[in-house]
């Protein structure tokens, strides 16, 4: 079934120890986001691309980047952890226009 | 910008009670609006969705939701909860005319007791 593939489902990292999370799609969408998602809150946009436009929420931390090489992967990297950044990571991909969205099933970081 | 309010944070049920959560946006112009479902440790999935038409709209597993324009309200509803309906809902709201980026509100924790 087409979809939108995160890996790995939970990663533990240290804290300040560079970490990449991966996401892929079979959807061939043109729009893919990362969100971030803490407990009972809303998930919040760190950024998304549109094909190979990367647009950058203005409050992301720069901690955060991002890289999508083809239509079917994108990659986020936090470069030095904090304890600040354990939260529910999640993909999710729409065709150009508006669309319901395809969510993954998320990537779980713990920092320690 | 627009902002989304969810103001029930935690609903508790007892299966086959009936159920509305309430979504509040801020927004002038117009918008396209959704609800999506988390389940424990699952992905957002999307329980139904409004661009235009008929402002009653009807999803998956039973659920409905209603689109007030006059006040600014998309709120879900079913009849009869079961228990496979505890879970994460959220609201969220995209405006129309080329935006593709949507906001999403809190969330509501709906907890259905058997």
């Amino acid at each position: 079934d087409a979809m939108v593939i995160q890996n790995p489902r939970y990663q533990v990292t240290q804290f300040g120890k560079p970490v990449t999370l991966s996401c892929s799609q079979t959807l061939n969408h043109n729009v893919m986001y990362w969100y971030q998602q803490k407990s009972s809150q809303a998930p919040k946009l760190l950024f998304h691309y549109y094909d190979k436009d990367f647009n950058n929420e203005a409050d992301t931390p720069d901690n955060f980047q991002s890289r999508r090489p083809n239509t079917s992967f994108c990659f986020l990297d936090i470069r030095s952890p904090g304890l600040g950044d354990a939260a529910m990571y999640l993909c999710a991909t729409t065709p150009a226009g508006i669309g319901g969205y395809t969510f993954g099933s998320g990537t779980r970081l713990t920092v320690v | 910008a627009q902002s989304v309010s969810q103001h029930n944070h935690h609903v508790i049920l007892s299966e086959a009670a009936s159920l509305e959560l309430g979504c509040n946006y801020s927004y002038g112009g117009t918008v396209n609006l959704f609800w999506y479902v988390q389940y424990p440790g699952q992905h957002l999935q999307l329980l139904l969705k409004y661009f235009s038409g008929d402002p009653l709209v009807k999803g998956i597993k039973g659920f409905e939701a209603e689109f007030i324009k006059s006040k600014f309200s998309f709120n879900l509803r079913k009849p009869s909860v079961q228990w496979s309906d505890t879970a994460e809902y959220f609201c969220a709201v995209i405006p129309s005319g080329g935006s593709y980026i949507p906001t999403f509100g809190r969330g509501t924790s709906l907890i259905v007791h058997p």
